[in-house]
């Protein structure tokens, strides 16, 4: 089992442009989370669902969009990029509700 | 609301100096969940240990061992005989039953980093 993957790890934008994150998990997990991490801030929730079709929003979740078409991939949108979405981000799928969060590898993203 | 402090931001120890993060939450729930996990400097997220808040036994799994007290709703980290290899930030997390929140979010602390010299 691969686990959570994240596509791309790397990305470097500029300030307008669009792209999306990829997330897939292969432990048929009901949820997933979409997660940025900034120096000294810890993990802010972006967006997260609770089963295949179904998005909510987190703390953080303007300038993003999500989509859940699939049950294992959670796809995070960014429809046009500003410096402020630097940032390191994370995806993340638990089984059940209370159960430990699975990481994936995170994907790093500058915004010019 | 839900919350949780990690008030240290960074410690420093020497080798072989035991250490304990600490880890203070707030929900108004009967029921939830609290987590530990490792960042080293390569960046994953690893997950350490889950506790729910009906088993309120301490835990040791080698030279790592958690302390949680409901009474003080803290739920604290020492690493005994610390090594380099330690040297990471760790983060302390909650969640909830959803029944009173009706929230699936996991809420993260904003972590501790601990350094650990030779």
């Amino acid at each position: 089992n691969a686990g959570v993957t994240q596509t791309p790890k790397f990305r470097v934008l500029k300030t307008g442009q669009s792209m999306t994150l990829l997330c897939a998990q292969d432990m048929n997990h009901e949820y997933m989370y979409w997660y940025r991490q900034d120096p000294g801030m810890g993990l802010r929730l972006i967006h997260y669902s609770v089963g295949e079709g179904t998005t909510a929003k987190g703390e953080v979740p303007d300038g993003y969009n999500v989509s859940r078409l699939k049950k294992q991939n959670f796809l995070l949108g960014l429809e046009s990029a500003a410096p402020s979405q630097t940032s390191v981000y994370f995806c993340a799928s638990t089984e059940r509700r209370g159960n430990e969060q699975f990481f994936g590898p995170g994907t790093r993203l500058t915004v010019l | 609301a839900q919350k949780v402090t990690q008030a240290q931001t960074e410690i420093s120890v020497v080798e072989k100096e035991d250490v304990t993060l600490d880890c203070v939450y707030e929900t108004r729930d009967t029921t939830y969940y609290l987590f530990w996990y490792k960042q080293p400097p390569s960046g994953e997220l690893v997950f350490l240990i889950r506790r729910n808040s009906f088993d309120e036994q301490n835990e040791i799994s080698g030279r790592y061992s958690w302390n949680f007290q409901k009474s003080t709703s803290s739920f604290n980290f020492t690493i005994t005989a610390s090594q380099v290899v330690d040297s990471a930030v760790y983060f302390c997390a909650l969640k909830d039953s959803g029944n009173l929140s009706g929230t699936y979010k996991y809420i993260f602390g904003t972590g501790t980093r601990l350094k650990v010299l030779a």
